[in-house]
């Protein structure tokens, strides 16, 4: 069955950067899209961006260009969100999300969530 | 970007009746190159990532009980449950993907 597993949560001082992992298995990793969303308390659901599966170009919502980093190692099926600069707004649970196929912004399953808090 | 604003902001229904709940986007998210409307429909349980219920506005997940349906098209969209059970209790979003991806604040669903 598809699985997305993500790496635990994260305490971070302000100004700092952290990477969150997410490993897929029961699919072929590289066939179906990847994106990041957010959700910060009592806020909505934040999209972040994506990459392509095909061609592994990845596109970065215009509220964190300049500050997220999408990368992946298709070896091990795992795919990285690093957010750098870090604020108090960024305090929020951070999802891995899969697209229906390679190009689909449909999100069929997602990531169990890996919290980040920001503090000094 | 494309704002979506839902209604109402939560919701108490009593077991076996019908729950709706509107989805209004600020623009329309209706592609007339193949006139499909980007709209998808989520459920959340506490401490669980969001379920897909609902892609093309209409379109149900498999495994999705059919007491959920949506409907719309253009810029007003609507889920409906038709005969609410306990197990529905959750908090519902929309998110249009027509471009970029953006979602409903949410509707949080209880039993009245």
């Amino acid at each position: 069955q598809v699985q997305l597993v993500q790496s635990g949560a994260e305490v971070k001082k302000p100004g700092a950067s952290v990477k969150v992992s997410c490993r897929a298995s029961g699919y072929i990793f590289t066939d179906y899209s990847m994106h990041w969303v957010r959700q910060a308390p009592g806020q909505k659901l934040e999209w972040m961006g994506w990459t392509n599966a095909g061609n592994g170009n990845t596109e970065y919502s215009q509220g964190f260009q300049g500050r997220v980093t999408f990368t992946r190692d298709t070896s091990a099926s795992t795919a990285y969100m690093e957010l750098s600069s870090l604020r108090s707004e960024d305090m929020a649970i951070y999802y891995c999300v899969r697209g229906k196929d390679r190009t689909s912004w449909i999100f069929d399953y997602w990531g169990q969530g890996t919290l980040v808090t920001v503090s000094s | 970007d494309i704002v979506m604003t839902q209604s109402p902001d939560s919701l108490a229904v009593s077991l076996g009746e019908r729950a709706t709940i509107n989805c209004k986007s600020s623009q329309s998210i209706l592609k007339s190159s193949n006139n499909k409307n980007y709209l998808a429909w989520f459920q959340k349980n506490p401490g669980q990532p969001p379920k897909l219920l609902i892609s093309w506005a209409s379109a149900r997940e498999s495994g999705v009980p059919d007491r959920f349906s949506g409907s719309g098209s253009g810029t007003d969209f609507t889920l409906t449950i038709s005969s609410l059970q306990a197990e529905d209790v959750a908090v519902y979003y929309c998110q249009q993907y027509y471009s970029p991806i953006t979602f409903g604040q949410g509707t949080r669903l209880e039993i009245k």
